[in-house]
C-alpha cells in the first residue's frame, strides 16, 4: 500500500498546549498537504508543502517537510477547543500528480 | 473559496436496491474528481478518478460494476452503488480539483450510506 502512516494515531491535550502529528509516507512527492476533519464531514485542506521547501507557517499552524526522511510535520500552536478534529497529511505520487494518498490519520481532542 | 456539493449527505437503503450519490462543483469546472471511501475512525481510500467525457479509472480491488462513476458535465460527477449490501455500508466522499499546480482538493461533505 502506498499509504502514509501518521503517528500518534490519537492525542489528547489542554486549551494553549501545542500539538505536534507526524506523518511518512513512501514514494516520491511534489508536494504535501494537511487537511483536517470534523466528525462526519468533508476534508478541509490546511496547508501545502512543496518538496523543495523545509518550513511554511500559517497562522497557528506550522509544517515542515523532510524529504530525505520521507516524513512531515504538522504542529498546532496554542491549541483550542474548536482544533478537535481528525487531521491527514496527503501525498501526491510525481508520476500521477492528480492522485492524493491520503495517510492513516491523527484524532486530535482538545478539552477545554 | 471553491465549493463542492455533495448529495445526499444520508441514505438508508435496503440490500438489493441502488443509490445514486451526486458530487457538483459549485464555482468552478472540474474536468476531474475523486470518490473516496472511509470507514469510521479511519483513513480516506481512493475508489476512483472520474474524467469527465470518459471513462472512470478504478482503484486495484474496486469493481466499476458495483460502483458506477459517471462524469456527465464539468461540474458534475455520480457515484452509483450498484445493488447496494450491508458491508457497503460507509462514508462516501467526493473531491474536485482545479488542476492548477498545487491546487488543493476542495471536497464535499460527505454521503453516509446505510444499508440494512
Amino acid at each position: 500500500s502506498q499509504q502514509g502512516e501518521e503517528d500518534p494515531q490519537a492525542l489528547s491535550i489542554q486549551e494553549g498546549e501545542n500539538a505536534t502529528m507526524n506523518c511518512s509516507y513512501k514514494t516520491s512527492i511534489n508536494n504535501l498537504q494537511w487537511y483536517r476533519q470534523n466528525s462526519g464531514r468533508g476534508l478541509v485542506h490546511l496547508i501545502l508543502i512543496r518538496s523543495n521547501e523545509r518550513e511554511k507557517h500559517s497562522g497557528r499552524l506550522r509544517v515542515t517537510l523532510d524529504t530525505s526522511k520521507k516524513s512531515s510535520s504538522l504542529l498546532i500552536t496554542a491549541s483550542r477547543a474548536a482544533d478537535t478534529a481528525s487531521y491527514f497529511c496527503a501525498t501526491d505520487a510525481t508520476e500521477n500528480t492528480d492522485k492524493l494518498i491520503f495517510g492513516t490519520g491523527t484524532r486530535l481532542q482538545v478539552f477545554p | 473559496g471553491a465549493v463542492v456539493s455533495q448529495h445526499p449527505s444520508w441514505v438508508i437503503c435496503k440490500s438489493g436496491t441502488s443509490v445514486k450519490i451526486e458530487c457538483r462543483s459549485l464555482d468552478f469546472q472540474a474536468t476531474t474528481m475523486f470518490w473516496y471511501r472511509q470507514f469510521p475512525k479511519q483513513s480516506l481510500m481512493l475508489m476512483a478518478t472520474s474524467n469527465e467525457g470518459s471513462k472512470a479509472t478504478y482503484e486495484q480491488g474496486v469493481e466499476k460494476d458495483k460502483f458506477l462513476i459517471n462524469h456527465a458535465s464539468l461540474t458534475l460527477s455520480t457515484l452509483t452503488v450498484t445493488s447496494a449490501h450491508p458491508e457497503d455500508s460507509s462514508f462516501y466522499i467526493c473531491s474536485a480539483s482545479k488542476l492548477l499546480r498545487d491546487s488543493p482538493l476542495h471536497f464535499g461533505n460527505g454521503t453516509r450510506l446505510t444499508v440494512t
